[in-house]
């Protein structure tokens, strides 16, 4: 049980394009997620959390108008980069919580490649 | 500020010795988690330890916390290449709403 995914595992795209990355839980309902950046090398950053049905609450530093989340359902939310530049290039993880479960499940990550 | 300290950051030793990975913390916490990353690939749950004094094995690895000393350790087993991984402990203060990651160790066991 406890399984997340993400989807796609890999995306490239060009500069100034938006990309969307779903995360989902598939066997439990995610009250809230978690989305991490990972940087080469470097260890994972949280960038925002969000429940279900709310406005995502994202850390120091991260710009909400260039990364959208939405968390509309309990077993999906989405994460969307607007106007991608290269500096965003990046491994983007996502973790889920449960209403019962008091930890956090990861997903298999994403990479983001911007030309 | 929580920060989350590891110590070494590279490690690189031989097949068969034995070695031990620290993570100290700057707050009051009594669950912290330590998870394998392999390149490109996401985190592996290795070990949940929940209260003061938690000691877990499995295989070649056994993690331990101090909450008093608030400190975790990860110690390797006569390692084998397989375990060459980088490794982070992660620090949750607020029962799976906030995990905060140390820098991670990445661990080369050369044949």
């Amino acid at each position: 049980g406890a399984v997340v995914s993400q989807h796609p595992s890999r995306v490239i795209c060009k500069s100034g394009t938006s990309v969307k990355i779903e995360c989902r839980s598939l066997d439990f309902q995610a009250t809230t997620m978690f989305w991490y950046r990972q940087f080469p090398k470097q260890s994972l950053m949280l960038m925002a959390t969000s429940n279900e049905g709310s406005k995502a609450t994202y850390e120091q530093g991260v710009e909400k108008d260039k990364f959208l989340i939405n968390h509309a359902s309990l077993t999906l939310s989405t994460l969307t980069v607007t106007s991608a530049h290269p500096e965003d290039s990046s491994f983007y993880i996502c973790s889920a919580t449960g209403s019962t479960a008091d930890t956090q499940y990861f997903g298999p990550g994403t990479r983001l490649t911007v030309l | 500020e929580l920060k989350v300290e590891q110590n070494p950051l590279f490690l690189s030793m031989q097949e068969g010795k034995n070695y031990t990975i620290y993570c100290n913390y700057s707050t009051t916490s009594d669950r912290l988690y330590w998870y394998r990353q392999d390149p490109g690939k996401s985190l592996e749950s290795l070990f949940v330890l929940l209260s003061n004094g938690a000691v877990k094995q499995e295989g070649r690895l056994m993690a331990s916390l101090d909450t008093k000393a608030r400190l975790s350790t990860l110690h390797i087993t006569a390692a084998v290449h397989d375990l060459s991984a980088t490794y982070f402990c992660a620090v949750d203060i607020s029962r799976g709403q906030n995990f905060v990651f140390g820098p991670g160790t990445r661990l080369s066991v050369l044949p």
